[in-house]
């Protein structure tokens, strides 16, 4: 695997369930990202952690929890979620306080909530 | 003020033709300026980037134009090809402490009609 991988690819859920999405880097970088892309705000930042912490909140609804266990893996865990947060959930990571400011970002999860 | 508008929305031209795409942004703290080409189904990958110490930027047929005085920049797409056919965001960021916070303008459409 390179790159960053996200999984699952699709997922189906309904109000009252609990799901997790995952995301992985094999990039050997040190901060990592979730993104909500919906066809009102294209690209809306979530939440970052730099060097395992949470450094950005972004004001996002508590039905969304974030989890970074190490610099490689990030995870979104959801529950009680509303229609309106179906969308494609995009993982990035980066490698902080250096020159180099490139996002790298996988494929997307295309969450749909029934 | 985050905010980066993006324009237009979408931008339909000729094989060949060579579609602009135009950002503003309002923050002056913002020193890195990158432009992300996004395939359905795809995350967004990093096409080109600039910073404010310079007015152009050439990477093989992709030009960012920058005017700092006017907080513009700009992507000019040359010779532009079918499979040039995809969303565009550009995007700003200021040099952090925590994590690589990317503002990302709302996305156009581009197809490239052979």
């Amino acid at each position: 695997e390179t790159g960053v991988t996200q999984t699952p690819r699709h997922l189906v859920m309904g109000m009252t369930n609990k799901k997790s999405l995952k995301c992985e880097q094999h990039l050997g970088h040190n901060a990592m990202y979730w993104y909500k892309q919906s066809a009102k705000k294209p690209l809306e930042l979530m939440f970052v952690y730099s060097l395992e912490e949470r450094v950005e909140n972004n004001s996002v609804p508590s039905r969304f929890s974030p989890e970074c266990p190490n610099s490689s893996h990030l995870f979104l865990h959801l529950h009680t979620l509303q229609p309106e947060d179906s969308a494609l959930y995009l993982c990035a990571s980066s490698q902080e306080r250096t020159d180099l400011y490139e996002q790298y970002f996988g494929p997307g999860t295309r969450l749909t909530v029934t | 003020q985050q905010q980066v508008k993006q324009s237009p929305q979408s931008l339909i031209v000729q094989k060949g033709g060579i579609p602009i795409i135009n950002c503003a942004y309002e923050n002056t703290a913002f020193d890195y300026f990158p432009w992300y080409q996004q395939f359905p189904g795809k995350g967004p990958a990093l096409l080109i980037a600039i910073r404010p110490d310079v007015s152009e930027k050439k990477e093989g047929r992709f030009t960012i134009s920058f005017n700092k005085s006017a907080k513009q920049f700009s992507l000019h797409i040359m010779d532009s090809q079918p499979g040039d056919s995809a969303t565009y965001f550009c995007a700003a960021s200021r040099d952090s402490n925590a994590g690589n916070m990317l503002t990302f303008g709302g996305g156009t459409r581009l197809m490239v009609k052979p």
